[in-house]
């Protein structure tokens, strides 16, 4: 079956030091979405893509960079890990059309320190 | 003032109540609208699309009132199982923004 899959799924850091959290997914899609959730404001927008070699900035993307150099997997790095980093992250994909349904990893947990 | 904006609860309720949950949105340039449900550490998942004559899934019935720029989920005969977050969706148009409330917490009790 299709799935979209994130690594690893608990992570421990230490300020300053440089993290990637991996995303996969097999379904194919185009498109591809980065968010953090924290208590009291939801899911938002890290950084998105369209396709392979697209990538755009959302609305919380400082200190965070992706790439995107297959349809499968995209990455989010954190360039120097701060503690308000601390977070949830969830990958999610969708097909193409924007009524489409976006498709939720299991998420990662990561604890800057 | 968040674009989304949602009642964090928790809601309270036995089971076999209706319960109602509304969402207001700030940017009528708003063009769809989802309901997603996420359990206690789990990923968000749909839960149903918003419809601007409303639409119904078995016991969950949702509204969209453009007017008043809001949205709606209704839970009818509730299951100890409906208990999770609630997530209420908004997509712009021209584009992939997309802009999720915190959340409404249900607890279905026995």
């Amino acid at each position: 079956d299709a799935e979209i899959t994130q690594s690893p799924r608990h992570k421990i850091t230490e300020t300053g030091r440089q993290v990637t959290l991996a995303c996969h997914q097999t379904w194919n899609h185009n498109n591809m979405f980065w968010y953090r959730q924290d208590l009291g404001h939801g899911l938002r927008l890290i950084h998105y893509s369209y396709g392979v070699q697209d990538t755009n900035k959302g609305e919380v993307s400082d200190g965070y960079s992706v790439s995107r150099s297959n349809t499968e997997d995209l990455p989010l790095t954190l360039e120097s890990a701060a503690s308000s980093q601390t977070s949830v992250y969830f990958c999610a994909s969708s097909e193409g059309q924007q009524t489409d349904t976006q498709y939720f990893g299991p998420g990662t947990r990561l604890t800057v320190l | 003032r968040k674009e989304v904006e949602q009642d964090p609860g928790p809601f309270n309720v036995p089971e076999g109540a209706t319960v109602a949950f509304n969402c207001t949105y700030s940017n009528s340039a708003s063009q769809s609208f989802f309901w997603y449900r996420q359990d206690c550490r789990k990923e968000p998942k749909l839960l149903m699309s918003v419809y601007s004559s409303g639409n119904e899934d078995g016991r969950f019935t949702a509204q969209l009132n453009r007017a008043s720029q809001y949205i709606s989920l209704l839970i009818r005969d509730s299951k100890l199982s409906d208990s999770a977050t609630y997530l209420c969706v908004v997509k712009y148009r021209g584009g992939f923004k997309t802009i999720f409330g915190a959340g409404t917490r249900l607890f279905v009790k026995a």
